[in-house]
């Protein structure tokens, strides 16, 4: 069955940079682009980015620009997501999703169990 | 901060029909599709209705999604306790270099 599963938990320090994983099995890797989302604990839903696995071509939310840098690794299908000079406000849960059927669109139906990043002096 | 508005809360006892709004613009709602997602605490969100009113296989018929103009709504009918969660509206937003964007979530609660 198609799947995604993240990497563990992480502890980082204010400016330090934080790397996540998420590898998709079940599925063509290069057939659907994969999104990140991220929930700070207590709030909403914010999306930060999305990756076309097939030819590497990504889009990023505004307020990560310069911040976030998504990659990927076809060999192992394997999605990156780094996020540097991290801050407090970066303290959330971090998900990988994907909309695995052509006619959801952009509608993610498949999500990672997602990673908790605190940063924390 | 969300460009997508949503009322931080609902209630309705159960069997009841629960009602929630999606406000929006014309790069946003006005010109995309519009995704519902539930998040039960402590877990990943779940697609409830894709391209305004589509439901994924083996979500309930008792959930509805409209859209009209720049505002949609995610409706549930015989609520359920099991319905308890957050809701979230999303959707692209031509704007701002194809970005997507959340509602601002709207916490069910079955009274």
């Amino acid at each position: 069955q198609v799947q995604l599963v993240q990497s563990g938990a992480e502890v980082k320090k204010p400016g330090a940079s934080v790397k996540v994983s998420c590898k998709a099995s079940g599925y063509t890797f290069t057939s659907y682009y994969m999104h990140w989302v991220r929930q700070a604990p207590g709030q909403g839903l914010e999306w930060m980015g999305i990756i076309n696995p097939s030819g590497g071509s990504t889009s990023y939310a505004q307020k990560f620009q310069g911040r976030v840098t998504m990659t990927r690794d076809t060999s192992t299908s394997t999605v990156y997501m780094e996020l540097s000079s991290l801050r407090s406000e970066d303290t959330a849960v971090y998900y990988c999703a994907i909309a695995a059927r052509p006619d959801y669109y952009y509608g993610m139906d498949v999500w990672g169990q997602g990673t908790t990043v605190t940063v924390s002096s | 901060q969300s460009v997508l508005t949503q009322p931080p809360s609902a209630s309705g006892t159960p069997g009841q029909r629960v009602t929630i709004s999606c406000s929006g613009s014309s790069s946003n709602i006005g010109s995309n599709y519009v995704y519902w997602y539930q998040q039960l605490p402590g877990t990943a969100p779940k697609l409830l209705i894709y391209r305004n009113n589509q439901r994924p296989s083996g979500v309930p018929d008792r959930f509805s999604g409209s859209k009209s103009g720049t505002s949609a709504s995610l409706a549930i009918s015989g609520l359920r306790s099991e319905d308890e969660a957050d809701y979230y509206c999303a959707a692209w937003d031509d704007s701002l270099s194809g970005l997507y964007v959340f509602g601002t979530g709207t916490k069910v609660t079955v009274l």
